[in-house]
């Protein structure tokens, strides 16, 4: 098992550009989520999904858009960047509830 | 909202020191709370998972423990190793969706 996937690593946006930041997971786990890591803050819940079709709002979700049309991918879109979406996003997925999250490497965002 | 606070921010001890690291939550209405490690550029290492009805759980030289109605866990390590050198973070789940992080604990074991 490869775990929780995410590309890229690394990114430099363009204030306004749009992308997509790509999360895949191969341990058929049905919770996904994103979040983000700035200095100082501890990691801040995103969106998240409980299923294919089902997403839902975490703390900071404006500026980002989610989907989750198959069980195995979650990607997170910057429709219009902007330099305070700065920062390093991390996906995470879990079976349930009441397992253990496990988190991809990290992609390093950075919007000028 | 729920807030995690790990106290120290940074921890420094010689090799083969037993330590214990400290996490605090303002809400006991918790589901479950996770460890992990984060070594630097790299992403989150899962180390232990207590669910809200547990006391304690241990894994190798790592143990932690949960006292709810405190708000309080602690992840103690034995005999410390310099590759024990990390962040490590507490993160607590309220309903099951979503975690809440402290900032962390940076550890460096001096060989």
């Amino acid at each position: 098992n490869a775990g929780v996937t995410q590309t890229p690593k690394f990114q430099v946006l363009k204030t306004g550009q749009s992308m997509t930041l790509q999360c895949a997971q191969d341990m058929n786990h049905e919770y996904m989520s994103w979040y983000r890591q700035d200095p100082g803050m501890g990691l801040r819940l995103i969106h998240y999904s409980v299923g294919a079709g089902i997403t839902d709002q975490g703390e900071v979700p404006n500026g980002y858009n989610v989907s989750r049309s198959t069980t195995e991918d979650f990607p997170l879109r910057l429709l219009l960047a902007a330099p305070s979406q700065t920062s390093v996003y991390f996906c995470a997925s879990r079976r349930s509830k009441n397992t253990e999250a496990f988190f991809g490497q990290g992609t390093r965002l950075t919007v000028v | 909202k729920q807030e995690v606070t790990q106290i120290p921010a940074a921890l420094s001890v010689p090799e083969g020191e037993n330590l214990v690291l400290n996490c605090s939550f303002t809400d006991s209405a918790i589901y479950n709370l996770q460890w992990f490690r984060q070594d630097p550029g790299k992403g989150l290492t899962s180390l232990l998972l207590i669910q809200s009805s547990q006391r304690e759980q241990t894994s190798g030289r790592l143990n932690a423990s949960l006292d709810k109605s405190s708000g309080r866990s602690t992840l103690y390590i034995a005999a410390s190793q310099p590759g024990d050198s990390a962040t490590y973070l507490c993160a607590v789940s309220v309903s099951g969706n979503q975690f809440y992080f402290g900032t962390g604990t940076s550890l460096t074991v001096i060989p």
